[in-house]
């Protein structure tokens, strides 16, 4: 089992650029989200699913769509990075949404 | 408002020196409690998870305890591998699912 990967490690992106970041689980979960870690600020959620299809938004969801076409699959697209979006994000994985959840290796991106 | 403190934020510890972090919550109708554990540069590491007053879990030099109202990890005699940051977490309801809280953690520091 490879648990939760993410993919890329490091992203630096100009100001008005999009991207995907990329979350894949191989544990059958049906519960997936995105959470972004900012120094001080813990751990805060940005979008969150509980199967393939359904997709809710957390806590601090401006700026980003998500999408859930497969189980394994919880991709996260910045549609126009802002320099505010400068952070670590962590996508993890658990099989309800009240067991412990399972975290991917996380994305470090910078914008400018 | 559903709130997760932790305390302190910061432990320097000699090796050997036991002590105590806590998580203290504001959650109506607990679902559960989750210690992770998160090194520099990596996701936060499942460690345990409690679910009612007076529940205790040990992993070697952890124990984790929980109360109505606050959750406690003790470290006894740490070593300097236990260094790292400790998040705590707990499942709110909102919007018609379960989300997770997470408070901004405790670095731990254990020197030899």
């Amino acid at each position: 089992n490879a648990g939760v990967t993410q993919t890329p490690k490091f992203q630096v992106l100009k100001t008005g650029q999009s991207m995907t970041l990329q979350c894949a689980q191989d544990m059958n979960h049906e519960y997936m989200s995105w959470y972004r870690q900012d120094p001080g600020m813990g751990l805060r959620l940005i979008h969150y699913s509980v199967g393939a299809g359904i997709t809710d938004q957390g806590e601090v969801p401006n700026g980003y769509n998500v999408s859930r076409s497969t189980t394994e699959d919880f991709p996260l697209r910045l549609l126009s990075a802002a320099p505010s979006q400068t952070s670590v994000y962590f996508c993890a994985s658990s099989r309800t949404s009240v067991e412990e959840q399972y975290f991917g290796p996380g994305t470090r991106l910078t914008v400018t | 408002e559903d709130q997760v403190t932790q305390s302190p934020e910061a432990l320097r510890l000699q090796e050997g020196e036991s002590s105590s972090l806590n998580c203290s919550y504001t959650v109506s109708g607990l679902r559960g409690l989750f210690w992770y554990r998160q090194d520099p540069g990596k996701g936060p590491e499942f460690l345990f998870t409690l679910y009612s007053a007076g529940e205790e879990k040990e992993k070697e030099r952890l124990k984790a305890t929980l109360t109505k109202k606050e959750s406690f990890l003790h470290i006894t005699a740490p070593k300097p591998e236990d260094s790292a940051t400790y998040l705590c977490a707990v499942p709110y309801f909102s919007g018609g699912y379960n989300k997770l809280i997470f408070g901004a953690g405790t670095r731990l520091a254990v020197h030899p």
